[in-house]
């Protein structure tokens, strides 16, 4: 079975900063993608950013990047020029052959 | 805004009662996919339904069942209530045919349910 683990359950950042969220994963699958979702306090899930497996570039949308290691199975996201708006839990996510596994979150805070 | 909307937004119920949650997807998206956020349980999967049919089961008590209407609007129906069902539960829709589970899943507001 697929898990996700986020080892960082808080994480804090000064407001134009750049802070990295750590996310690992196991799966048996070779074709798969991976996503990071942000639920900011009204609860909403909001996709930030998604990676095919069997692209080696990694996935990039504005400040949000991804650092994408297949063999050690290891999926970070980057946030570039944090904003107090980026205050939120981030989930790391993996769907393959089955639904969508989630990690159990990592809180950001935004300090200004 | 996602395109998926989900009713209610809130409901608040008692034990041994039974609930209907709706969700209709974006417009096209053929799959629908229930999830059920809680503290103690994290981000769970409960069900797809892809086209009117079933496609896949998760962590989906033998009280809840699902289904998915012609229009493609989906049912959640939460029966014999407890108080641990109290939990947020998440609509997703995805876009192709085929309703494969690697395609980019787009999640509703949710339904906040307490069961008091």
């Amino acid at each position: 079975a697929q898990t996700v683990t986020q080892s960082q359950p808080e994480m804090s950042v000064q407001e134009a900063e750049t802070v990295t969220l750590s996310c690992t994963y196991d799966t048996s699958e070779s074709d798969y993608y991976l996503f990071w979702y942000k639920q900011p306090p009204s609860r909403q899930m909001i996709l930030v950013i998604r990676q095919e497996a069997y692209k080696q570039q990694n996935a990039t949308e504005n400040r949000f990047s991804v650092n994408f290691q297949k063999a050690a199975k290891s999926f970070s996201l980057k946030i570039s020029d944090s904003q107090l708006g980026d205050a939120a839990m981030y989930f790391c996510a993996h769907s393959g052959n089955t639904p969508l596994v989630f990690g159990k979150g990592t809180r950001l805070s935004v300090i200004a | 805004d996602s395109g998926v909307t989900q009713t209610p937004k809130h409901l608040i119920t008692a034990t041994g009662q039974r609930v209907t949650l709706r969700c209709s997807p974006r417009s096209g998206d053929l799959s629908v996919y229930w999830y059920q956020q809680s503290l103690d349980q994290g981000l769970q999967f409960l069900i797809q339904y892809y086209n009117g049919e079933e496609r896949a089961k998760g962590n989906i008590l033998e009280r809840f069942s699902a289904q998915q209407f012609p229009d493609l609007h989906s049912e959640l129906n939460l029966s014999s209530l407890e108080l641990g069902d109290s939990a947020l539960y998440f609509c997703a829709s995805s876009p192709r045919g085929g309703g494969g589970p690697k395609e980019t899943q787009y999640f509703g507001p949710g339904t906040r349910l307490l069961v008091l």
